[in-house]
């Protein structure tokens, strides 16, 4: 049972425009949500993080917008570059103590368009 | 940079050999984590440890087996390597001042299993 979806593969956008990718989970247990973005041979960067009792986190071209009651997560970028392709994954996570896992989607592929 | 290093780097192997892949780090953190990357199915975490000598399964430890004898240094091994466990494997930290739990991921081990 999947209990983070990214429900678009890939995602093809211009340069210079927005780039909005998606994710969707199911675990009202999750308290924090993140961003990672993986070039290809590399290992997955952090990008940014939102905490549920927060709606909106922004960081430079980067703002993450959480729909706690649609349990809906999106990454935008604004305006997009070349340099942002790659994949993108969002990952979830509980508070508390414990293991601290992350549970991650199976991400989006973005392709920026010069 | 996480002071996170992978070795080996790649690795082509047979079936029913023994393979065993090393992640070190350099900053005494405690929590560490295995997760392969696999096309259409992310990132799944394998196992991961809470101190020396102290580690749990994730969703998918079924053929593998981990070590933690020192803080710095968590051993991935396959005892008995199958082609399905052909995958990039990552490594990956938690410290202490994540605040979201984020993590952060080495350069990854590419392994093939013929």
């Amino acid at each position: 049972d999947q209990q983070v979806k990214q429900n678009s593969p890939s995602l093809s956008v211009q340069e210079g425009r927005i780039s909005i990718l998606n994710c969707d989970y199911t675990n009202s247990m999750f308290d924090y949500f993140l961003w990672y973005k993986k070039y290809p041979a590399e290992g997955p960067t952090f990008l940014i993080s939102i905490s549920s009792i927060k709606d909106k986190n922004e960081d430079g071209r980067f703002t993450v917008f959480l729909n706690k009651s649609a349990k809906h997560l999106s990454l935008h970028i604004v305006p997009s570059q070349p340099g942002d392709s790659a994949v993108y994954f969002c990952a979830a996570s509980p508070s508390g103590a414990g293991s601290y896992q992350l549970t991650f989607g199976k991400g989006t592929k973005l392709s920026v368009i010069p | 940079d996480a002071g996170i290093t992978q070795s080996p780097r790649h690795k082509v192997t047979e079936t029913g050999t023994p393979v065993t892949l090393r992640c070190h780090q350099t900053e005494n953190h405690r929590y560490m984590y295995w997760y392969r990357q696999d096309p259409g199915h992310g990132l799944r975490l394998i196992h991961y440890s809470y101190g020396v000598k102290d580690t749990d399964k994730g969703e998918v430890s079924d053929g593998y087996s981990v070590s933690r004898s020192k803080t710095e240094d968590f051993l991935l091994t396959l005892e008995s390597a199958t082609s399905s466990q052909t995958s990039v494997y990552f490594c990956a930290i938690r410290t202490s001042a994540s605040s979201y739990n984020e993590q952060f991921f080495g350069p990854g081990t590419r392994l093939t299993v013929l």
